[in-house]
């Protein structure tokens, strides 16, 4: 089955940088990978996703790359803001009459401001 | 998303005690999902549903059971089989077979008297 690990596990960074999360994929045949953001006790909620068919995609401060021959994909979040501080799951689904998705262990983004 | 309803909130099981969490959806969706959610491990698949009176397995199914007898409910039961049923439960759905955004329940936080 599909295996995805995801790094760093908790991030931190100051107001106004970049912060950058990626994670790595076993199933070669994934090609759905979207990203939620999960406050504390809260739903996880999608905040971006791509398809194998495009290398990147971006909405406004945020952005996703995928290296689909290096089976990885990254998370791009530029001028952070305290906001953004959450938990970031990547994951992935091969979507072939099989929608499961298998997500990565989450990163822990703290925003200093 | 307002359109998936988790219940209870909080959930209490005493020893030996089979405790049911509900999940209802009015977004029409055909699939809907069973997560499970522990500190530091990310959500993993209980169970799934692509279609009403069918389900399959995911990854962590032992000592849970579901039901799909109607397209908007799908209820997880967390048996006495389940040893360590503590966790925050996550439901939620997708429009379709194809790769579609999953959209998540607020979350049921069971726990073991």
């Amino acid at each position: 089955g599909e295996n995805v690990e995801q790094h760093p596990s908790t991030l931190s960074v100051q107001e106004g940088d970049s912060a950058v999360i990626k994670c790595t994929y076993s199933d070669s045949a994934s090609n759905y990978f979207p990203w939620y953001k999960q406050e504390l006790g809260k739903r996880p909620q999608l905040i971006i996703d791509i398809r194998s068919n495009v290398g990147e995609k971006k909405d406004q401060r945020i952005a996703v790359t995928l290296n689909k021959t290096a089976k990885h994909f990254s998370l791009h979040i530029t001028e952070t803001q305290p906001e953004d501080s959450a938990v970031y799951f990547c994951a992935a689904s091969n979507g072939f009459g099989n929608e499961k998705l298998t997500f990565g262990t989450g990163t822990r983004l703290t925003i200093i401001p | 998303d307002g359109g998936i309803t988790q219940s209870p909130k909080y959930l209490f099981r005493k020893e030996g005690q089979n405790v049911t969490l509900s999940c209802e959806q009015n977004l029409n969706h055909d699939a809907m999902y069973w997560y499970r959610q522990d500190p530091g491990q990310g959500l993993r698949l209980i169970y799934y549903s692509q279609i009403v009176n069918d389900f399959q397995k995911g990854d962590i199914a032992e000592g849970y059971s579901v039901s799909r007898e109607k397209k908007e409910s799908f209820p997880l039961t967390v048996t006495s089989a389940q040893k360590n049923p503590t966790a925050f439960y996550l439901c939620a759905s997708t429009p379709d077979r194809g790769n579609q955004p999953q959209h998540f329940g607020d979350g049921t936080r069971l726990s073991i008297l």
